[in-house]
C-alpha cells in the first residue's frame, strides 16, 4: 500500500498532556498538509509543507501546536498541554508539487482529550 | 466566514436513481474544485475535480457541473448504489493561493437505499 499513512489511528489523553502524531506521505509527493476535522464540519486547514519548509500556518494553529517535516519526508504534529477543545480528527494529505494537484488523504488520527 | 457551503446536511435516494449533491461558494478567486467522499473513521477519498475553465467533468457514474456565475457546483451520481452511502465534501482552492490549501464545505451525508 503506497497511500498516505498516519500513526496512531486513535489517541486518548488527559488534559495537559502532550501528544505527537506522525504522517507518512506518498513517497514522490513534495507537499504535505495537515487538517483538522470536528464533528459535523468539513476538514479545516492547519498548515502545509513544501519539502521540509513549512510555508503557511492557519490561525487555528495556536502556539501549543508545532509541526515539522525533517528531510522532507514524514511529518509530525505535536500538541502541547492538550485541551478538551483539541479533540478532533487530525488528517494528513499529500500532493505533487504542482498547482491544482489533487491532495490524497490518510486515514486520520482521532484524538480524544479527557 | 464560510466560503464553501453545503446547505443540505443529508440526502436520501433510492438505488438506481440519480443523487445530486450541491455546493455553493462565495470567493470568486476559487478556480479549482474537488469532491471527496468519506466513510466513518476513514480519511476523505478523492472522487472528481473540475477547473474553473470548464463547466462539466465526467468520470464514470460521477459528473461535476460548475456554474461560475452562480458560484455553484453540483455532483451527480448516476445510477446511485448502496455503496455510495457516505459523507460527501466539496472543496475549493485558488491559483493565487500558492499552497493549494483546500477550503471544505460542511458535508452532505448521502444514504442510498436498496
Amino acid at each position: 500500500d503506497t497511500g498516505v499513512s498516519q500513526d496512531p489511528r486513535h489517541k486518548i489523553t488527559k488534559r495537559g498532556q502532550n501528544v505527537t502524531f506522525r504522517c507518512d506521505p506518498i513517497s514522490e509527493h513534495n507537499r504535505l498538509y495537515w487538517y483538522r476535522q470536528t464533528l459535523g464540519q468539513g476538514p479545516e486547514f492547519l498548515t502545509y509543507f513544501q519539502n521540509e519548509a513549512q510555508l503557511e500556518k492557519s490561525r487555528l494553529l495556536s502556539d501549543r501546536f508545532s509541526a515539522e517535516r525533517p528531510k522532507g519526508s514524514f511529518s509530525t504534529l505535536e500538541i502541547q498541554r492538550t485541551e478538551q477543545g483539541d479533540s478532533a480528527m487530525y488528517l494528513c494529505a499529500s500532493s505533487l508539487d504542482m498547482r491544482r494537484e489533487t491532495q490524497y488523504f490518510g486515514p486520520g488520527t482521532r484524538l480524544l482529550v479527557l | 466566514d464560510q466560503q464553501v457551503k453545503q446547505n443540505s446536511p443529508s440526502l436520501s435516494v433510492q438505488e438506481g436513481r440519480i443523487s445530486i449533491l450541491n455546493c455553493d461558494y462565495t470567493n470568486s478567486m476559487f478556480d479549482y474544485f474537488l469532491w471527496y467522499k468519506k466513510y466513518p473513521a476513514e480519511g476523505p477519498t478523492f472522487l472528481i475535480s473540475i477547473s474553473s475553465i470548464k463547466d462539466k467533468n465526467e468520470d464514470g457514474r460521477f459528473t461535476v457541473f460548475l456554474n461560475k456565475s452562480a458560484k455553484h457546483l453540483s455532483l451527480h451520481i448516476v445510477p446511485s448504489q448502496p455503496g455510495d452511502s457516505a459523507v460527501y465534501f466539496c472543496a475549493a482552492t485558488s491559483i493565487y493561493n500558492q499552497g493549494g490549501k483546500l477550503i471544505f464545505g460542511q458535508g452532505t451525508e448521502l444514504s442510498v437505499k436498496p
